[in-house]
């Protein structure tokens, strides 16, 4: 059973405001990831760390940043919101080799007015 | 470029109405398929993970196969609390990063 949360759950702000979206596990896990997901469309990997102090952009571009100061603390902020990033926000953090698996979290559904 | 194609993108069946999903995929050197169901303002919940051509795994009423070019989701008997949208993943290393490529997700919906 994967422990791992996200809060808030929902969020709506103004343009312009800054958010921190948190995300933490106890699993004990190095390697966690945030994923956006519009509906009906696929999961795309926007963040990830492979640990303590480690952070890399995913595949697409995004304006938010990540920080990774704690093993199970993972939280992603955009300093300056837009309509644009409405949206749901999904961390995920896996198992060591070899299964590697990734658990999901609940998610964070973000829209910005 | 990895890329992973879901089929059907909806599916309804009747309880008890058997079928299979499908996940078309393109990658170099697989590592592992992942196979996720997501209930609608939820994150994906883990199912199952395929490392190899010919591999198998069942869950209830759900059984994963893997061939070279593709996997398929069978569903034997489902039932309505089986309606979800059902995500397929593949895993290979790029540049040293193991992430997942996701698909689109066929949506499932079984009537009772």
């Amino acid at each position: 059973e994967a422990d791992i949360y996200q809060t808030p759950r929902y969020l709506v702000i103004g343009t312009g405001k800054k958010i921190t979206l948190e995300c933490s596990q106890t699993m004990g896990h190095d390697k966690m990831y945030w994923y956006q997901q519009d509906p009906g469309m696929e999961l795309h990997l926007i963040h990830y760390s492979y640990g303590v102090n480690s952070t890399e952009k995913g595949d697409l571009s995004s304006e938010s940043t990540v920080s990774r100061i704690r093993t199970e603390h993972f939280p992603l902020t955009l300093e300056s919101a837009r309509p644009s990033h409405t949206s749901q926000y999904l961390c995920a953090s896996s198992d060591p080799v070899p299964t590697e698996t990734q658990y999901f979290g609940p998610g964070t559904r973000l829209l910005v007015l | 470029e990895d890329q992973v194609t879901q089929s059907p993108e909806a599916l309804r069946l009747q309880e008890g109405e058997s079928s299979s999903l499908n996940c078309s995929y393109t990658v170099s050197g697989l590592r592992g398929l992942f196979w996720y169901r997501q209930d609608p303002g939820k994150g994906p919940e883990f199912l199952f993970t395929l490392y190899s051509a010919g591999e198998e795994k069942e869950k209830e009423r759900l059984k994963a196969t893997l061939t070279k070019k593709e996997s398929f989701l069978h569903i034997t008997a489902p039932k309505p609390e089986d309606s979800a949208t059902y995500l397929c993943a593949v895993q290979a290393p790029q540049g040293g990063s193991e992430k997942l490529v996701f698909g689109k997700g066929t949506k499932l919906t079984v009537n009772p």
